[in-house]
């Protein structure tokens, strides 16, 4: 099992420039959620999704669109690169429902917008 | 609004020592907590799960309703124990994750 899979590890981009940030999950996890790194600051959920073709906001959703077409990609748009989403982006995938599953992370993608 | 709060941002140990790395939670209903810890530079790992009551890598934590606080424990603390760590908290719906701002846990020699 790969568990979370992002690409890519590492980016820079120009301010204004769009991409997309993959994750792919092979663990048919039904949840999918996007975070944010900052010092100082913690995690912050961007957007998550409880299944193919739902997706909802999270804490910091500006700027950013995600969309869920099959169970094992969740992919994160930038669509018009700012200096301030330079930051470390997790991807995380979980089982839904109750039992009291934790997440499984992805190793990150490093961003800096110049 | 659910809220977790980790006061700390830096603790410093020296080996040997018992380490307690504080949380403090806000919610209205019934909380599923966790821990989850950061290696330089690596991937968030799950650490604990309250519901679970178990010990990984020495490290305990607690439910305390009373207190609304779940601190991770550990009574001897290792150089490999040198990381972050986030409190988080499960609930509002779905299987959103609310973290706090972490913890770096440095273990001197």
């Amino acid at each position: 099992n790969a568990g979370v899979t992002q690409t890519p590890k590492f980016q820079v981009l120009k301010t204004g420039q769009s991409m997309t940030l993959q994750c792919a999950q092979d663990m048919n996890h039904e949840y999918m959620s996007w975070y944010r790194q900052d010092p100082g600051m913690g995690l912050r959920l961007i957007h998550y999704s409880v299944g193919a073709g739902i997706t909802d906001q999270g804490e910091v959703p500006n700027g950013y669109n995600v969309s869920r077409s099959t169970t094992e990609d969740f992919p994160l748009r930038l669509l018009s690169a700012a200096p301030s989403q330079t930051s470390v982006y997790f991807c995380a995938s979980s089982y839904s429902g109750a039992g009291n599953y934790g997440y499984t992370f992805g190793s990150g993608t490093r961003l800096t917008v110049v | 609004a659910q809220r977790v709060t980790q006061p700390e941002k830096l603790l410093s140990v020296f080996k040997g020592a018992p380490v307690e790395l504080k949380c403090n939670y806000s919610y209205s209903g019934s909380p599923e907590l966790f821990w989850y810890v950061q290696y330089s530079r690596q991937r968030l790992q799950l650490l604990l799960r309250h519901i679970s009551r178990e010990s990984i890598k020495g490290f305990t934590a607690d439910l305390n309703k009373g207190e609304t606080s779940f601190h991770l424990k550990k009574p001897f603390a290792q150089e490999e124990d040198s990381a972050m760590y986030y409190c988080a908290l499960k609930g509002g719906g779905g299987n959103k994750l609310t973290f706090g701002t972490g913890t770096q846990l440095k273990v001197e020699l």
